[in-house]
């Protein structure tokens, strides 16, 4: 299995501002995964953050809006800019060990 | 991309009888089909996988089949209990050598378990 530590929890921002998510991983890996998971929805990948390189974004979502960080082999950092309440999910950080993904417990963002 | 299509959208059965959950997905290049439950409020766990070289797999209550050529797989449970009542998604992606893609989800299928 994956110890996945996620942070912030919840947090409940204002429209226009930005909000930055943590995601730290007991040990090493390639791939990080982001997705979103709008209210009663399923789950959405946003990008895919390689350590060295630029993340690439699935069709929908864009850098400017979503800025990943992938500064080492354990640790990843989602921010979500300019924040409108459509925003407003939950927001999941994932790793793959062998062909299982394992997931962090969740960012969930309220935007008022 | 990959998209991947569930259903039902919501399934209420009698406990103790079968639910059968069903997806399609559109890339011939997926190889790998996993299923996830997910509780109220908490994060999706995997309950079983299959890879494309095989074609039933099962564990315990839980069976997962894939057909290849139709690009249909399907979750099997038998025997329902009440804690089986939760959403729960399809998956699907490719693993190779180099690791898997990140995964492309069905749009989840509400289980109610009546009691």
């Amino acid at each position: 299995s994956a110890v996945i530590s996620q942070k912030p929890s919840r947090d409940i921002c204002q429209r226009g501002t930005s909000l930055t998510i943590q995601c730290q991983v007991d040990s090493q890996v390639t791939m990080m995964f982001w997705y979103r998971q709008q209210p009663g929805q399923s789950l959405t990948l946003i990008a895919t953050a390689n350590q060295g390189s630029e993340a690439t974004y699935e069709s929908g979502f864009v850098i400017d809006k979503f800025p990943i960080s992938r500064p080492n082999l354990t640790f990843s950092t989602l921010t979500v800019s300019n924040m409108s309440p459509e925003d407003s999910s939950i927001y999941l950080c994932s790793v793959n060990r062998n062909t299982e993904a394992f997931f962090g417990q969740g960012t969930r963002l309220t935007v008022v | 991309g990959e998209n991947v299509e569930q259903h039902p959208s919501t399934l209420s059965v009698q406990e103790g009888d079968s639910a059968v959950i069903k997806c399609t997905y559109s890339d011939s290049a997926s190889n790998y089909f996993p299923w996830y439950k997910q509780e109220l409020g908490k994060r999706p766990q995997l309950i079983i996988d299959i890879r494309s070289n095989v074609g039933e797999k099962k564990d315990q209550r839980i069976a997962v089949t894939l057909n290849k050529t139709a690009k249909h797989f399907s979750l099997h449970i038998t025997e329902t209990q009440p804690e089986d009542s939760a959403v729960y998604f399809c998956a699907a992606n490719r693993y190779s050598g180099g690791g898997a893609d990140g995964l492309t989800f069905g749009k989840g299928t509400h289980l109610i378990i009546q009691p």
